[in-house]
């Protein structure tokens, strides 16, 4: 069974300019996940989604950040125009179809640096 | 709101020794999961293992097990016959058992493996 994949794995821009992440959850499974890891903390969720709906995007800053869900299976989460403190690993999960099972599979993340 | 505590930034261990490393957790739920997540330098979040809330008896998985005391919100883990591949930040983390079911996560203990 194939894991999450996610591109591209780094990604250095300017502040003020755009990136975009792309996500291919695991085969089946209705729950994707967006975390933020900032260096030295632990992932924080930033939108949630259960096919293509959003379940939870409170913690996600929509003045620059965006997401979709694409039929319900790849996700992009956009950053524009990105900020300094945006500079973390952004990390997407997925989990099997009912919003109360419990285990997440995470990709390998996208480290993405702003300078 | 939903905390996760872990008080070890760092600990190391000499190969086949035994560690463990502790965490606390606060929420007002009764219902939960709690999960020990592995990160090496790889990025790659993999699970460690998992303790549902509800069940007394504590988790193990080869050579790692759990210590749960639902009381006192504490959740640690014993890594017996450390070994170099245990080298990682190991995240304690938990999730709701219904509903919108995001892990939250603690900040995280760097554990070296000492050949």
């Amino acid at each position: 069974e194939a894991g999450v994949a996610q591109s591209p794995r780094y990604k250095i821009i300017e502040k003020r300019q755009s990136v975009a992440f792309w996500c291919n959850p695991i085969s089946g499974h209705a729950t994707l996940y967006w975390y933020q890891q900032i260096l030295g903390q632990g992932p924080k969720l930033l939108i949630q989604f259960q096919n293509n709906g959003v379940v939870d995007d409170s913690q996600l800053p929509k003045d620059r950040f965006s997401a979709e869900r694409l039929k319900g299976v790849d996700s992009t989460l956009k950053i524009q125009p990105a900020k300094l403190e945006d500079s973390a690993v952004y990390l997407c999960a997925s989990s099997p179809r009912d919003l109360g099972e419990s285990e997440q599979y995470f990709g390998p993340g996208t480290r993405l640096t702003v300078t | 709101a939903q905390t996760v505590t872990q008080s070890q930034p760092e600990m190391s261990v000499q190969e086949a020794e035994t560690v463990t490393l502790s965490c606390t957790y606060d929420t007002s739920e009764n219902n939960y999961y709690l999960f020990w997540y592995k990160q090496p330098p790889s990025r790659q979040m993999i699970l460690v293992i998992r303790q549902e809330a509800y069940k007394q008896q504590n988790a193990t998985e080869n050579r790692f097990s759990v210590n749960f005391q639902k009381a006192a919100k504490s959740f640690s883990l014993k890594i017996s016959d450390s070994q170099l591949g245990d080298t990682a930040m190991y995240f304690c983390a938990f999730t709701f058992r219904t509903g919108a079911n995001n892990l939250f996560f603690g900040t995280g203990t760097r554990l070296t493996v000492i050949p």
